[in-house]
């Protein structure tokens, strides 16, 4: 069975321009997540959905960030315009039920804002 | 910071040695997980403790949850070279909240 699908791997931009990155759930799942993982502030959960509705954005850091999913199969992260400081890998995840069942993790994006 | 504590903060261990980690939360949860992550790749589920269980095993993973202490411990038994990954607890309440993780190196 395929797993999430993350793309790209690796982004390299230069602040100011958009970012958009792409996950791909496993079928079947109801619940996707969107975290931030860094250095110094550890694994952030930016936002979850659960039958592609966002239920919980409080993470997003500021209105730069936006997420979507359009259909069951595919949701967006778009940072626009980016900073430096949104360097960091970014992990899309997906469950059969929000938090009853594990989550299964995509490899990440690892974004760098020069 | 939303993370939840985790310690040690890393962990050397020779091949064969136990391993245990450690994670305590804040708030009530409904369950807690664990999960294992290795260089540059996503992270790997290894177990979930519901509020209500004491223990957990699989495999060589035990994982115990004291809800009056708020904590939760794994131990990895018999430790091999190829167990050296960083580990993250992720509770599940209102909130959900990943520790900082602990880093274990297994040497052979």
């Amino acid at each position: 069975d395929a797993g999430v699908i993350q793309s790209p791997r690796h982004e390299v931009t230069e602040m100011g321009q958009e970012v958009t990155l792409r996950c791909k759930p496993i079928s079947g799942h109801n619940s996707l997540f969107w975290y931030r993982q860094t250095m110094m502030r550890g694994l952030e959960l930016l936002i979850y959905f659960n039958n592609n509705v966002p239920i919980d954005d409080s993470g997003m850091p500021e209105d730069r960030f936006s997420a979507k999913m359009p259909n069951a199969s595919f949701s967006t992260l778009k940072i626009q315009p980016s900073e430096p400081r949104d360097s960091a890998v970014y992990f899309c995840a997906s469950s059969p039920e929000k938090g009853n069942q594990p989550q299964h993790f995509g490899d990440g994006t690892r974004l760098s804002i020069l | 910071s939303q993370q939840g504590e985790e310690d040690p903060q890393a962990l050397s261990i020779q091949e064969g040695e136990n391993a245990t980690m450690n994670c305590s939360y804040k708030t009530s949860i409904n369950n807690l997980q664990w999960y294992r992550q290795n260089s540059g790749r996503g992270l790997v589920h290894l177990i979930l403790i519901r509020s209500n269980e004491r223990e957990k095993h699989s495999g060589r993973l035990r994982v115990t949850l004291d809800t009056s202490k708020k904590s939760s411990s794994l131990l990895i038994t018999a430790s091999r070279a190829a167990d050296t990954a960083s580990y993250f607890c992720l509770e599940y309440g209102n909130k959900l909240v990943f520790g900082a993780g602990t880093i274990l190196r297994v040497k052979s």
